[in-house]
């Protein structure tokens, strides 16, 4: 079993839509949770981070932790042509400070005008 | 706002050259990170680096790879003789203090590699 799954997509709606983005993960030692987004050949730019279960809400994206399942998602309001990339769930276990980042594939996302 | 920045953001090489990838961290960070995606793929754990030593490191950093942070502000990824499945986008990553209110990683924009 991989320790990240994510859905590569493509995932395709109209603008306005809400959208929602998810993953899971196999270990139980994560304990932060991160959602990036990542333009062609660019980096990574982190939108949402998170620490142990619960919900967080910032503008227009929400990103929620269900530790119990094993399981995050990002939610996508009012969503526009601008949020069209590829979203990269993150976590890690924060054992030690300077631990390391596991990534699922990457979920490309196209809104629709 | 303050970012990761990295040079080249191209570069290419020979098989069996050495590159140094050069990335200058976030001015107060204090832990220091590569990774690589190759094209399609997921983006991987290299290496990090803090207190002028490695942390850890993935069984892809092998002893054709080294960090380095020579003078305080830059962090550089060296591979010594580079094969054609280094062909990737590497990223630079820092850190600050690892609190838990803080323990997010800043990526810097990339330098593609193509070794030919």
């Amino acid at each position: 079993q991989k320790e990240v799954e994510q859905d590569p997509g493509p995932l395709s709606v109209p603008e306005g839509a809400i959208v929602s983005l998810n993953c899971t993960y196999s270990n139980s030692a994560f304990q932060y949770f991160m959602w990036y987004r990542q333009y062609s050949r660019k980096g990574p730019e982190l939108l949402m981070y998170t620490y142990s279960s619960g919900n967080k809400e910032d503008g227009r994206f929400t990103a929620q932790v269900d530790k119990s399942s094993k399981y995050i998602s990002l939610f996508i309001r009012d969503s526009q042509p601008s949020d069209s990339a590829t979203y990269l769930c993150a976590m890690s276990s924060g054992y030690s400070s300077a631990s390391k980042i596991i990534f699922g594939s990457g979920t490309r996302l196209s809104i629709r005008p | 706002e303050p970012e990761v920045t990295q040079t080249p953001s191209h570069q290419v090489t020979q098989m069996g050259q050495e590159v140094i990838l050069r990335c200058v961290p976030i001015s107060n960070h204090l832990y220091f990170y590569w990774y690589r995606q190759i094209l399609g793929q997921k983006v991987e754990f290299l290496v990090s680096f803090y207190n002028n030593e490695i942390s850890e490191k993935s069984e892809i950093f092998d002893d054709q790879f080294s960090v380095e942070r020579p003078d305080g502000s830059n962090f550089t990824l060296k591979i010594r003789s580079t094969k054609l499945e280094d062909s990737a986008m590497y990223f630079c990553a820092s850190k600050d203090s690892g609190t838990r209110s803080t323990d997010t990683q800043y990526f810097g924009p990339g330098t593609r590699l193509t070794v030919l």
